[in-house]
């Protein structure tokens, strides 16, 4: 099993919908969650960390966190074409950050 | 602030060729990683440096890689010899350390370098 798993999708949704994006973890060590988005040919950018279980929010961007089923969310409310790009989870622990393999999401005029 | 810089953006070469790819880190940095990104295999973390000091190497998938950091504001990433297999999306990042507070430990990453082995 690998450490953390992403579903890769591709992920096609109209503009104006919720979208939901997910990882699962295996290792319990992780204590801190991150999401990069990554655009076309560009490197990946930080969009959103969180440390603890519960909620964070950011302007139409939620990160979601459940440590007891090692499971993380990323929201985006009122989807925006300007949102389409790849979407990666990140975590750590004592070690460096192992990333998932991103969802690739389009969101559609 | 330039960010990471990387060159080259793209690299296309012949199996058994040398290849070097360089990075320029934020200036105050002091954590720089070297990933490759796949299609199958994603992101992949291949060896970090903190205050120049290369940390951990084992996702260098072979002896033909190897990595250096001369000084705070440079490194390079070599291949030799390239192979077909090689061909991938090198990442450079840094962040201001590794110290547990996430704060310090965003990473920032470069464009990337394209690199296609023949």
């Amino acid at each position: 099993q690998k450490e953390v798993e992403q579903d890769p999708g591709p992920l096609s949704v109209p503009e104006g919908a919720i979208v939901s994006l997910n990882c699962t973890y295996s290792n319990s060590a992780f204590q801190y969650f991150m999401w990069y988005r990554q655009y076309s040919r560009k490197g990946p950018e930080l969009l959103m960390y969180t440390y603890s279980s519960g909620n964070k929010e950011d302007g139409r961007f939620t990160a979601q966190v459940d440590k007891s089923s090692k499971y993380i969310s990323l929201f985006i409310r009122d989807s925006q074409p300007s949102d389409s790009a790849t979407y990666l989870c990140a975590m750590k622990g004592n070690t460096p950050l192992v990333f998932g393999k991103g969802t690739r999401l389009s969101v559609i005029a | 602030d330039a960010g990471v810089i990387q060159s080259p953006r793209h690299e296309v070469t012949e199996m058994g060729q040398e290849v070097t790819l360089r990075c320029k880190p934020i200036s105050g940095h002091n954590s720089l990683f070297w990933y490759r990104q796949t299609m199958m295999r994603g992101l992949e973390l291949l060896i970090y440096f903190n205050n120049n000091v290369p940390i951990d190497d084992s996702g260098m998938p072979e002896d033909r890689f190897s990595a250096k950091m001369p000084n705070a504001s440079f490194s390079t990433l070599k291949i030799q010899p390239s192979e077909p297999r090689d061909s991938a999306v090198y990442f450079c990042a840094s962040s201001r350390g590794t110290s547990g507070r996430i704060g310090q430990e965003t990473q920032y990453f470069g464009p990337g370098t394209r690199l296609l082995v023949l």
